[in-house]
């Protein structure tokens, strides 16, 4: 089946630590995304990738890092450097970095920080 | 810069009644789309329709119907009879260029729908 897979569901993190959430699709889209989903607030961008070897900010891409070294693949790593990580990871793909089409998402990574 | 707002915060119905989500829109991009999205309780969201904004039409699938007003920018989604699967979260998103950027795809908070049986 196409679609977009996420891993882990769950992720526990400590503090001062880093971590990477798993994002993979197999739609052959170009472009994908990291959203991150807090309660009671619409998606915030962290980044997004519009071809392999490219990725751009968004809004709130301060203690984050990607890196898009093949298409099917766009990980997102928190770093220690995030001060509020707890949160809902949320990656998705189109199918040109444009945002004129629509996303597909996967169904996310909720991080806790204990 | 752009904005999508949801008013509506929480929303609780009956089943069967019919259900407005409300959704405006700021932009100064004259080529923009909108969109909704529905998100159930296992997280990933659910495409549902994609607006430009050279078309007005209203447009219907099913119980699910969309009413796109430039006028007062605003990209209702009705409801009709609702059912008990159509609990979720709600996004409306606009798509539209920041000046001098790239075009970027913005989420309103989303509003949650409660059908109650």
């Amino acid at each position: 089946d196409g679609g977009i897979t996420q891993s882990p569901k769950y992720l526990f993190r400590k503090e001062g630590q880093n971590v990477t959430l798993s994002c993979e699709q197999n739609l052959n889209h170009d472009a994908m995304y990291w959203y991150r989903q807090d309660p009671g607030q619409g998606l915030r961008l962290i980044y997004y990738s519009q071809i392999v070897n490219d990725f751009q900010k968004g809004d709130i891409a301060e203690g984050y890092s990607v890196s898009r070294e093949k298409k099917e693949s766009f990980p997102l790593t928190v770093t220690s450097a995030q001060k509020n990580p707890t949160a809902f990871y949320l990656c998705a793909s189109s199918v040109t970095g444009t945002a004129i089409s629509e996303a597909f998402f996967g169904q996310g990574t909720r991080l806790t920080v204990v | 810069a752009q904005k999508v707002t949801q008013a509506q915060t929480e929303i609780s119905v009956v089943e069967k009644e019919d259900v407005t989500l409300d959704c405006v829109y700021e932009t100064r991009d004259t080529t923009y789309y909108l969109f909704w999205y529905k998100q159930p309780p296992s997280g990933e969201l659910v495409f549902l329709i994609r607006r430009n904004s050279f078309d007005e039409q209203n447009e219907i699938s099913g119980r699910y119907s969309w009413n796109f007003q430039k006028s007062t920018s605003s990209f209702n989604f009705t409801i009709t009879a609702s059912q008990v699967v159509d609990s979720a979260v709600y996004f409306c998103a606009l798509s539209a260029r920041h000046p001098g950027s790239a075009r970027q795809l913005t989420f309103g908070s989303g509003t949650q729908l409660t059908v109650l049986p």
